[in-house]
């Protein structure tokens, strides 16, 4: 089955650092992925939607310059948290659209634990 | 626009005990109908699914199905165990809109105590 891999699974940094998460389709083309975060108590948030070659679409709330998405390939998109701080702590999942798949319309990676300290 | 309305938990049961988790949902249209569920320190993995209306969608002993009149998708199993603790995640997907995204519950975290 489609396979989306997420890396890192977990990173602690110190505050001002930027961080790149990557999340890749091992076995498909992607050319629609979603970037989530994941906020205490379970909430999910769906952040940006990233198409393969052209600029993501952030939802409302989510600053664009803070989080940047980047799908440079079918089977890529990076999302880098922008001098990151102790509020951006949270744990981040990607998922891909899979074309043509109506049984399953997004598979999700295995996620990020992000801490900032 | 569209939402999902899931119970609150935390939901803690005793092994081989029956589980119910509400889920409404409010959408134009006709979506469809997923669980997905969480385990600790993982992503989400889709659960079951319905797409139209009477639909029932199982997998691993888990059922609910799409009753559009009360617009709702409840999860039903009828005897839980120790390994189905985790946050369990009601969600619907209009894909009339094109985008195909998903719209989630705020998930609720079951915990089967043995």
């Amino acid at each position: 089955g489609a396979v989306v891999s997420q890396h890192p699974s977990r990173v602690i940094c110190k505050s001002g650092t930027s961080v790149k998460i990557e999340c890749r389709s091992l076995d498909f083309q992607a050319t629609t992925m979603f970037w989530y975060r994941q906020f205490p108590k379970q909430s999910l948030m769906l952040m940006a939607t990233s198409n393969e070659g052209s600029k993501a679409t952030y939802e409302q709330g989510v600053e664009k310059d803070k989080f940047l998405i980047n799908h440079a390939s079918l089977t890529l998109s990076t999302l880098t948290v922008t001098s990151a701080h102790p509020e951006d702590s949270s744990f981040y999942i990607c998922s891909a659209r899979v074309p043509g798949n109506s049984r399953q319309p997004q598979h999700f990676g295995d996620g990020t634990r992000l801490s900032i300290l | 626009g569209d939402s999902v309305t899931q119970m609150e938990g935390p939901v803690t049961l005793s092994e081989e005990a029956f589980l119910t988790i509400n889920c409404t949902y409010t959408a134009t249209g006709y979506p469809s109908l997923f669980w997905y569920v969480q385990y600790p320190g993982e992503g989400l993995q889709l659960l079951l699914k319905a797409t139209k209306a009477d639909d029932k969608g199982s997998n691993k002993g888990f059922e609910a199905t799409y009753r559009k009149e009360t617009t709702s998708f409840h999860l039903e199993k009828g005897s839980v165990q120790v390994s189905d603790s985790a946050v369990y995640f009601c969600a619907l997907m209009n894909s009339g809109a094109g985008s195909y995204q998903l719209t989630f519950g705020k998930g609720t975290k079951l915990s089967v105590i043995p």
